[in-house]
């Protein structure tokens, strides 16, 4: 059964930084593009960064990049966002995805917030 | 630029059909879509790519109640025989360079 578990959520302070972890079981996880994509309150999905089967490849929107970085350890299974000088337009709920995609994880709620 | 319309809501009663629509803009009229389903207070869910010919391709575990079409810039996803269910949250999404896009999301009400 493929499983994306994602973990790191959490009020964090205007600058202040997170690392969003989604951790994968079920199919061989090397094997997949892996995305993040975001939901504010209220609002619709927002794709935020996605990233290569081996990591080589990076992509992100317009308005987190250079804050925000998608990383990946295939040996561990898992996929990673470290978020930097967090904005309060960052709040939102923030799911894993894989491939195109054909699978979300549940979600992690972000709160920036003083 | 690449965008993807959809009407914000829809409704239908209880066991009838419904048929929720995505545009496509103008130059990107070829392109396939997938729609996703997210329930109240859940995490999305793929139910199917849609092609531009019409085709499509079901997620794992997706009712025969559910289908996908085409016609020119549009993408429908048709669900038949309504169940509550299957009142939630519609979403397209498409495929640009490097990046997703998404539509605004339709709400479905089922009566």
């Amino acid at each position: 059964e493929v499983q994306l578990v994602e973990s790191g959520g959490g009020l964090v302070q205007p600058g202040g930084s997170l690392r969003l972890s989604c951790a994968a079981s079920g199919f061989t996880f090397s094997s997949f593009w892996f995305s993040w994509v975001r939901q504010a309150p209220g609002k619709g999905l927002e794709w935020v960064a996605n990233i290569k089967f081996d990591g080589s490849e990076t992509y992100y929107v317009d308005s987190v990049r250079g804050r925000f970085t998608i990383s990946r350890d295939n040996a561990k299974n898992s996929l990673y966002l470290q978020m930097n000088s967090l904005r309060a337009e960052d709040t939102a709920v923030y799911y894993c995805a894989r491939g195109d995609p054909d699978y979300w994880g549940q979600g992690t709620l972000i709160t920036v917030s003083s | 630029q690449l965008v993807l319309t959809q009407s914000p809501s829809a409704s239908a009663s209880l066991g009838a059909s419904v048929k929720l629509t995505c545009t496509l803009s103008s130059g990107h009229t070829r392109y396939a879509i997938a729609w996703h389903q997210q329930q109240p207070e859940k995490g999305p869910r793929y139910l199917m790519k849609v092609n531009s010919d019409g085709s499509h391709n079901k997620g794992d575990g997706i009712p025969d109640r559910f289908s996908g079409s085409s016609s020119g810039a549009e993408r429908y996803l048709t669900i038949s025989s309504l169940q509550s269910e299957d009142e939630a949250d519609y979403y397209c999404q498409t495929w640009g360079i490097g990046s997703w896009v998404f539509g605004g999301g339709t709400t479905l009400t089922v009566l």
